[in-house]
């Protein structure tokens, strides 16, 4: 029954690789985000889709390419990956009721570790 | 510029104290306020949202309050267990129009028995 699940758990790879990072929740909502988390444990928002349309595109490189197959489902390819991707990776969802109340419901990250 | 700040970085109490958290945000203008709980190596589980209305809200032994012309919110933890430790994040929506969470610097708990 799990709410928002994120594959993998955890990504090694090596500089200049492109990897994805997966992202479904089955709790109906419309709105999906991607989060970073930096080392030093702050956590910023990269992205956010409603209905499968980018709401909100942060100052990220345009290495990072999210893409939404249908509104249960956020995906985030890395191109050409660096040192400075290392962090951890969370999705989130929420519902958007005209702007009402909309907890968010965080996944439980993918740790990714670029060499 | 939106920036939250939280205090303390990190907290250690022995078993059974009451506690507060503080979360303080530099624009009064949000639209709501969630506090959340990271345990290591986890997500996010949400605790508590206060709408910008609200002055503040309960959930078991967590009660969360709201000074929105102050920039502040308080998470008071009540009779505290080793089970709550975890790192306490707070978060403030900007506004109606956007669904946009701007993050606190968080507050590492640890309760000891």
């Amino acid at each position: 029954d799990t709410a928002v699940s994120q594959t993998p758990k955890y990504l090694v790879t090596q500089m200049g690789n492109d990897k994805s990072i997966k992202c479904e929740q089955n709790l109906g909502h419309d709105t999906m985000y991607w989060y970073k988390q930096d080392s030093k444990k702050f956590l910023k928002i990269m992205f956010s889709y409603n209905n499968k349309e980018l709401i909100i595109n942060e100052t990220v490189p345009n290495r990072f390419s999210p893409k939404s197959p249908d509104k249960a489902h956020l995906n985030l390819h890395i191109n050409s990956l660096e040192l400075g991707d290392s962090a951890v990776y969370f999705c989130a969802s929420s519902q958007q009721d005209g702007g009402a109340y909309n907890e968010q419901f965080f996944g439980p990250g993918t740790r990714l570790t670029v060499l | 510029k939106q920036e939250v700040t939280q205090i303390p970085a990190a907290l250690s109490v022995p078993e059974g104290e009451n506690l507060v958290l503080n979360c303080s945000f530099t624009d009064s203008a949000i639209y709501n306020l969630q506090w959340f709980r990271q345990d290591p190596g986890k997500g996010l589980t949400s605790l508590l949202l206060i709408q910008s209305s609200q002055r503040e809200q309960t959930s078991g032994r967590l009660n969360a309050s709201l000074d929105k012309s102050s920039g502040r919110s308080t998470l008071y933890i009540a009779a505290s267990q080793p089970g709550d430790s975890a790192t306490y994040l707070c978060a403030v929506r900007r506004g109606y129009n956007t669904d946009k969470l701007i993050f606190g610097t968080g507050t590492r708990l640890q309760v000891f028995p």
